[in-house]
């Protein structure tokens, strides 16, 4: 099974908005409300910051957001800080037997 | 304070083999599914194997199946994940991964990961 789509590269300006994509299938992503994403800085594990589609877990700050429309997922970052650079990846449950599917991720620059 | 440390890890010939162990704390371990997933080098995450929280239930990636095996011992609140046949491909660190409360998906702790390299 094909990764979920995402876009390989965004970047925005301190204090800006982004909004970072992720495309798959009626069988993952349109078909459950178990998107999930992660943030990963080199060389640390990933981070989640968003599941359920738009679950903050503690301790996430509240700039970070996330909606589902059909098929396609998004991750908002408002209020982007220095920080905020790393690798961005959704994920799904799926319905075929890999069971979980994760996108290509994202790398955010922020310039 | 949740803690996952994965080891095992090394430099290991094609078609060779390895175990890889988490060992988890400061949560109730039989209670939540557990995943290993692994990142290529410069490359995205994949999903390899979940085991549901009784160690019951296992499922892997279309990739692995056959060749890697999960499983857990409750009783000593630890992970692991046995990697036969090993090819290049194989190579990535790994990470195990604790589930979300009464998923499968979605991965709120994650260990350090442990190294594989698959070379001759």
């Amino acid at each position: 099974q094909s990764a979920l789509t995402q876009p390989a590269s965004v970047s925005g300006s301190p204090g800006q908005s982004i909004t970072i994509s992720c495309t798959g299938t009626s069988s993952d992503v349109g078909g459950y409300n178990y998107v999930s994403w992660y943030q990963q800085h080199p060389g640390k594990a990933p981070k989640l910051m968003i599941y359920d589609v738009s679950n903050r877990p503690s301790g996430v700050s509240n700039r970070f957001s996330g909606s589902k429309s059909g098929n396609t997922a998004s991750l908002t970052i408002s209020g982007l800080q220095a920080e905020d650079e790393a690798d961005y990846y959704c994920s799904s449950h799926t319905s075929s037997s890999t069971l979980v599917i994760f996108g290509g991720g994202t790398k955010l620059t922020v310039l | 304070e949740v803690q996952l440390l994965e080891s095992g890890g090394g430099l290991v010939q094609p078609g060779g083999s390895l175990r890889l162990s988490c060992a988890a704390s400061g949560f109730t371990f039989s209670s939540y599914a557990m995943s290993w997933v692994r990142q290529a080098p410069g490359r995205g995450l994949e999903w390899v194997s979940a085991v549901s929280g009784g160690g019951g239930s296992t499922y892997h990636a279309d990739s692995v199946k056959g060749r890697f095996t999960i499983s857990r011992d409750n009783s000593h609140n630890t992970l692991y994940l046995q990697l036969n046949s090993l090819r290049a491909e194989d190579t990535a660190i790994y990470y195990c991964a604790k589930a979300v409360a009464g998923h499968w998906a979605g991965f709120d702790y994650w260990g350090q990961g442990t190294l594989v390299t698959v070379s001759s």
